[in-house]
């Protein structure tokens, strides 16, 4: 089982460049999700879809933009890169949006701003 | 949203059992425990979850006080694999869906 597939796992980008994140799940998950992780810190959430064409903001949602187009996937756009988006960014999905469901997280990218 | 607070970092021996604390004293009635870990440049993984009742699973064991101001994520024979962050969540109405809360955890290191 594939589970929850993140491309690429890293990236380099110049300051301004765009950039999208791929995420993909075969679990046929209606939620999904965007974190953030900067060095030695907990994950932040980023964006977040509750299903197919219906997304909404987490906690730090500036420079970022997504869409969810089908229920497989769900893209993380970086609009004009800034150093300060250098993290690892973690993509996760759920069956439900049960309080007493469980994520699954992909491995996630590595990204580093220049 | 209720705040879990942890210990930054625990060291064990390898296979001995280890007890990983967590205090959360605002808990609400409604709020579950969630219990998840993250292994060196891996995603986060979820161990456990409970309510009120202590609960197993094959990974571990998650013992909640009786007042559910605090919980203990028991590892019973801990193994070079198991050292990773461990993240106690909170989790209610207000964060259901993939919006988990994570703290800084606690690190996790086991001696051979």
């Amino acid at each position: 089982n594939a589970g929850v597939t993140q491309t690429p796992k890293f990236q380099v980008l110049k300051t301004g460049q765009s950039m999208t994140l791929q995420c993909a799940q075969d679990m046929n998950h209606e939620y999904m999700s965007w974190y953030r992780q900067d060095p030695g810190m907990g994950l932040r959430l980023i964006h977040y879809s509750v299903g197919a064409g219906i997304t909404d903001q987490g906690e730090v949602p500036n420079g970022y933009n997504v869409s969810r187009s089908t229920t497989e996937d769900f893209p993380l756009r970086l609009l004009s890169a800034a150093p300060s988006q250098t993290s690892v960014y973690f993509c996760a999905s759920s069956n439900e949006g049960a309080v007493n469901e469980k994520l699954f997280f992909g491995s996630g990218t590595q990204l580093s701003v220049l | 949203d209720a705040k879990t607070t942890q210990p930054n970092s625990m060291e064990s021996n390898e296979e001995e059992p280890v007890h990983l604390p967590c205090n959360h004293s605002t808990i609400s009635g409604t709020d579950y425990i969630h219990w998840y870990r993250q292994l060196p440049s891996q995603g986060p993984e979820y161990v456990i979850h409970g309510l009120t009742s202590n609960v197993n699973n094959r990974m571990a064991s998650l013992a909640i006080a009786e007042d559910r101001k605090s919980s203990t994520l028991i590892l019973h024979r801990a193994t070079l694999r198991d050292a990773a962050v461990y993240y106690c969540i909170l989790r209610d109405f207000n964060n259901a869906g993939n919006m988990l809360t994570f703290g800084g955890g606690t690190r996790l290191m086991v001696k051979p």
